[in-house]
């Protein structure tokens, strides 16, 4: 199968850590990966993590990765304004193509 | 370092026009490329990939074409557009052949009315 699936929206306080959750399919996916979207822009690659990895840590950014489950997540601790944004999770499908979940909208309120 | 750009970023046409959109990479050579389109509150759908000069697979039967003339030039076309090719086009270029990451140009919105 090729659907990754994430939930729409997400509501977070300032300062509040944000934890945003994708499942995916295909249990061969060799990378997995999280992107973030700005209004009106193209998508940004915030950062990836390999299929044999449980965790990933980056600044504020936490990958999680259950691949027994074919869950991951993406932790941002001290979320701030900033990163109001659509994420994106994808997983590798072959050499060739990525498959994107539809986005989760993360709104940061003060 | 490597750029990719879209153009153009914005674009309203009636229906039944043609459309081009064209995508450029510098930086690198014989990149894989990609056409994918994005709909209100949907996911990113692929439309076509190029893993090299005049070579294209589609993925999804639809209204639009594309093509590959030069090794860092990708172009999305269609003859008659429909009011269901509205949307939000974005090309991307493969990064590393291992880790496979994608990245984005900053999109081209399209309008049919």
């Amino acid at each position: 199968g090729e659907d990754v699936e994430q939930s729409l929206f997400l509501s977070v306080r300032e300062g509040d850590s944000s934890v945003i959750n994708c499942t995916y399919t295909d249990s061969s996916s060799t990378y997995l990966y999280w992107y973030k979207q700005e209004p009106g822009a193209g998508l940004q690659l915030l950062t990836y993590i390999f299929s044999n990895m449980d965790m990933k840590q980056d600044q504020r950014l936490t990958v999680l990765l259950n691949k027994k489950d074919k869950h991951l997540s993406l932790r941002i601790a001290d979320t701030q304004t900033g990163d109001s944004a659509i994420y994106f999770c994808a997983e590798s499908l072959n050499d060739y193509k990525l498959s994107f979940g539809a986005g989760t909208t993360v709104t940061v309120r003060a | 370092s490597q750029t990719i750009h879209q153009w153009p970023a914005t674009l309203v046409q009636p229906v039944g026009s043609p459309l081009s959109l064209e995508c450029t990479v510098e930086g690198t050579s014989n990149p894989n490329l990609y056409w994918y389109r994005q709909a209100a509150g949907r996911g990113l759908q692929l439309l076509f990939y190029s893993v090299g000069i005049g070579q294209i697979s589609s993925e999804v039967p639809q209204n639009l074409s594309a093509s590959r003339p030069q090794d860092r030039q990708f172009i999305l076309s269609s003859k008659k557009l429909l009011l269901s090719d509205s949307g939000f086009y974005l090309c991307a270029w493969r990064g590393h052949p291992n880790t496979g990451e994608l990245f984005f140009g900053e999109g081209s919105r399209l309008t049919v009315l």
